[in-house]
């Protein structure tokens, strides 16, 4: 079994960019497929980011995803913030153990 | 358009059994590629994946709620269906339905439902 680690917030000003890592704890990042979830208040998750670096049509390309083996860790990066960027991030992973994992989640804050 | 809907009690007694359905619409359950999930999350927390089932019936549960969760199909009805055992208030949380590669994103999701264990 593994986890992924997020941290709990994050927050920049309109315009700027921003990262939000998620670190799997055990077994290689790039061993399976990482995913990004937004979830607005009150509102189900979507994906912004599947398969490490693809974007779903309809998300902004100022949304990309990557991953880094040296640190085992995936990276949600979103470029040009808007203040409808604010929301909570979940990364999400899968092993044929554990099956489907997510992340903590990552509050971000657009101020 | 593929749509996800869940259903069931709001509001669940503390050792009793939470059971919720899920009714997929626009598209076959019968799917190849897709398994069909479950995923909860209790109030101001994160996302826990509870488990998930293929159209023939296999199944795939979180390790911390395996001996609690029965996830089934009905292939008939295009549902699918989860129950939760002997539930006390830390399984209060929105319960959502969605569809899912198997490591891949899950790309349709119901709008959840709010279950309550109280007396």
């Amino acid at each position: 079994n593994f986890m992924l680690t997020q941290p709990h917030s994050v927050s920049e000003s309109p315009g700027k960019t921003v990262t939000i890592s998620c670190t799997r704890s055990s077994g290689s990042i790039a061993s399976n497929y990482v995913q990004w979830y937004q979830q607005r208040p009150g509102s189900s998750p979507t994906t912004v980011i599947y398969e490490d670096n693809q974007r779903p049509s309809g998300v902004p390309d100022r949304f990309s995803g990557s991953i880094d083996s040296s640190s085992n860790s995936a990276s949600l990066t979103i470029s040009g913030l808007k203040t409808e960027d604010e929301a909570d991030y979940y990364c999400q992973s899968y092993d044929s153990s554990s099956f489907w994992v997510f992340g903590g989640g990552t509050k971000l804050t657009v101020l | 358009q593929l749509q996800l809907q869940e259903s069931g009690p709001g509001l669940v007694k503390p050792s009793e059994t939470l059971s919720l359905t899920c009714t997929v619409s626009g598209g076959s359950i019968s799917s190849n590629t897709y398994y069909w999930g479950w995923i909860r999350q209790p109030p101001g927390k994160g996302l826990e994946w509870i488990g998930s089932i293929y159209y023939s019936g296999n199944t795939y549960s979180n390790p911390s709620l395996k001996s609690r969760v029965t996830i089934s199909v009905d292939t008939s009805k295009n549902q699918f269906s989860l129950k939760l055992s002997s539930v006390t208030a830390a399984d209060t949380a929105v319960y959502y339905c969605a569809r899912h590669e198997a490591a891949g994103t899950g790309d349709y999701w119901g709008q959840g439902t709010l279950v309550t264990v109280s007396s």
